[in-house]
């Protein structure tokens, strides 16, 4: 069974600064990982997908890697600005149990001005 | 390009009632998912319509149903609605079954159930 863990589970940061995003799975047969920001009761927004085959994904500040033999994905973020302030969740689409999404709980990011 | 778009954004129901959540999905997208997010979690997979077929299914009881119609919009539909039934009910589309563009999702309808 696919399991999706997110860290750290919260974090706060000075406007500015450049972070990082952890996400891990436990089974490497995917097809993809797609990293989705949640604004408070809304919505997911899709950020960047990243294929089984490719090692990492750019738009504008934001830079995700994987490293499927591993189980890991990494979301950079850099230069933060308040207006980054939202969950950021990532969710991997398997091999083994079909085409739904599994997600992890999220990081909830909090950019200070 | 329309995106996904769920109606209605809110909605109270009392414990026994039956709902009905509806999903447009994204123009050009044949396959629609719903997914389940309680508070502070990150979103379950309920099932998956590829094509007007259910095409999938998590690990939720017989009373959550759905329908996809030949334009490709989708129903949810729960009865018998359980206090914990009470969600962000989130629904995605993609071309294909989402394994080359991933999926696009709505904004959601909060279900409160009381």
């Amino acid at each position: 069974k696919q399991e999706v863990t997110q860290i750290p589970a919260a974090l706060s940061v000075p406007e500015g600064e450049n972070l990082v995003l952890n996400c891990s799975f436990t089974d490497s047969a995917i097809y993809n990982l797609q990293w989705f920001r949640q604004d408070p009761g809304k919505g997911l927004t899709s950020l960047l997908l990243i294929q089984s085959s490719q090692r990492e994904q750019t738009s504008g500040r934001l830079n995700a890697s994987l490293d499927k033999s591993s189980g890991r994905s990494t979301l950079y973020i850099a230069a933060s600005q308040p207006g980054d302030s939202a969950t950021y969740l990532c969710a991997v689409m398997g091999m083994e149990y079909g085409n739904k999404l599994v997600f992890g709980a999220g990081t909830i990011l909090r950019v200070k001005s | 390009e329309t995106g996904v778009t769920q109606s209605p954004t809110h909605l109270i129901k009392t414990r026994g009632q039956q709902v009905t959540l509806r999903c447009s999905s994204q123009s050009g997208h044949n396959t629609v998912s719903w997914y389940q997010q309680a508070l502070g979690q990150g979103p379950q997979f309920i099932f998956q319509y590829y094509r007007e077929e259910e095409n999938g299914r998590g690990n939720f009881p017989p009373r959550f149903s759905g329908l996809q119609f030949p334009n490709y919009s989708s129903e949810l539909n729960v009865n018998a609605l359980e206090l914990d039934d009470s969600a962000l009910y989130l629904c995605a589309s993609s071309g294909g079954q989402g394994a080359t563009y991933g999926y696009t999702f709505g904004s959601g309808t909060r279900l409160t159930v009381v």
